[in-house]
């Protein structure tokens, strides 16, 4: 089983729908969250973190963490075409540092 | 401001050949890391560097090496090519490790490889 489990999609939306993203997680231990934005053949590149259980807000993006049902979550407002991507989460430890497990990431498909 | 550099972008190679993949960071980070992403499979960390001189493994190790001579290069070896390392291998940087945006992993483009 393993220890990041992320639906792979493809997760089709229409134009400024909410997209709704997440990942479950099996190890209680894990206490920093990120989510990376991955462009077709482009190196990812990071969206929110977060280490703390409740919401955090930046522009169109909120990451929600419940580290007490071990789940994560990304949503997206007012989505955009060029929000077409894969979208992966990531998380360590508090003893892990720079060792991060990565979701296999959800592919997202905005249509106009 | 070129980031992550990672050069060759694809290359092919036949089985037991012998190949390394550069990786270069500007940005004076201290930790480096090779990711290798296989498809349904999420990225895996093959290893990750601290500082000059200090390399550890991750979580997929074997087949390949790495050496961190400067702050700014750590190249990765794959030894005896074997199918199985057919993979898009990314390489990151990172300021440092700290429950912070410091440890926000910048990536390079990855490279394409195919073990025939």
């Amino acid at each position: 089983q393993k220890e990041v489990e992320q639906d792979p999609g493809p997760l089709s939306v229409p134009e400024g729908a909410i997209v709704s993203l997440n990942c479950t997680y099996s190890n209680s231990a894990f206490q920093y969250f990120m989510w990376y934005r991955q462009y077709s053949r482009k190196g990812p590149e990071l969206l929110m973190y977060t280490y703390s259980s409740g919401n955090k807000e930046d522009g169109r993006f909120t990451a929600q963490v419940d580290k007490s049902s071990k789940y994560i979550s990304l949503f997206i407002r007012d989505s955009q075409p060029s929000d077409s991507a894969t979208y992966l989460c990531a998380m360590r430890r508090a003893d892990s540092w720079g060792k991060f497990q990565f979701g296999a990431g959800t592919q997202v498909v905005v249509t106009p | 401001n070129a980031g992550v550099t990672q050069t060759p972008k694809f290359r092919i190679l036949k089985i037991g050949q012998s190949m390394t993949l550069q990786c270069t960071q500007d940005m004076n980070h201290n930790y480096m890391y090779w990711y290798r992403q296989d498809p349904g499979m999420g990225l895996k960390l093959i290893y990750y560097s601290v500082g000059a001189g200090i390399t550890d493994k991750g979580e997929v190790p074997n087949g390949y090496n790495v050496s961190r001579s400067t702050t700014e290069d750590f190249p990765l070896r794959l030894e005896l090519a074997a199918p199985s390392q057919t993979s898009v291998y990314f390489c990151a940087s990172s300021l440092q490790a700290s429950l912070s945006e410091d440890e926000k992993l910048f990536f390079g483009s990855g490279t394409q490889l195919s073990v025939l």
